[in-house]
């Protein structure tokens, strides 16, 4: 178990929907990140936030949005879904302001199916 | 910009054989490099890292040694077991990437799987 919780685990809608995806971060950690894991395009890093302001972006698409809270949990919005966007969304989360020789810790994901 | 390359799988072996998985990568400065392993249904976990030019790291009989000559970090291990199936990313970090103190870039995986 690495200490980060992430829910639903799975989440089928229609194209066109709007989804939350929401993520508890270890204890301690200040630092969220987002990545998005398809088959063809791998794992992707979407965004990164520390200690509740945005530090990063990476290829997260203008529908997508995120934040995280002062409790440090941390939303993924998806909106105006298509097919495509069915992926493995992870979270993983670390202590400090990013990952420069520091280890992230993830969560199991949340299988998102869109059809 | 900054990228991973790695062996595309799957790779198959059978119990006790020899692990070689290849990974090169390109980054401005000097990346920190990690091997994560994911196994079924599961997150990503790390594996083991290094972070500075002839490092090695090890973990559960896995090793890596930081090649900046040749810019790799192949993964080996001696004997495999059953229980190494699984999916292995190479992923760097490397410094002030996107305005954050590193980010992981990760290659897109192989998976191993192991034969009793």
């Amino acid at each position: 178990d690495s200490g980060v919780t992430q829910t639903p685990k799975h989440l089928i809608t229609a194209t066109g929907q709007r989804v939350t995806l929401r993520c508890s971060p270890r204890s301690g950690d200040l630092s969220v990140y987002w990545y998005q894991q398809s088959l063809d395009q791998g794992l992707q890093f979407l965004i990164h936030y520390y200690n509740g302001e945005e530090r990063a972006k990476g290829n997260i698409l203008e529908r997508f949005s995120a934040q995280q809270f002062p409790d440090l949990h941390s939303e993924l919005n998806l909106s105006s879904l298509e097919l495509g966007d069915s992926a493995l969304y992870f979270c993983a989360s670390s202590v400090g302001q990013g990952l420069q020789g520091a280890e992230a810790f993830f969560g199991q994901g949340t299988r998102l199916t869109v059809v | 910009g900054n990228s991973v390359t790695q062996m595309e799988g799957p790779v198959t072996l059978s119990e006790e054989a020899f692990l070689t998985i290849n990974c090169t990568y390109t980054a401005t400065g000097y990346p920190s490099l990690f091997w994560y392993v994911q196994y079924p249904g599961e997150g990503l976990q790390l594996l083991l890292k290094a972070t500075k030019a002839d490092d090695k790291g090890s973990n559960k009989g896995f090793e890596a040694t930081y090649r900046k000559e040749t810019t790799s970090f192949h993964l080996e291990k001696g004997s495999v077991q059953v229980s190494d199936s699984a999916v292995y990313f190479c992923a760097l970090s490397a410094q002030n990437y996107g305005g954050s103190q590193g980010n992981l870039i990760f290659g897109k995986g192989t998976k191993l799987s192991v034969k009793p």
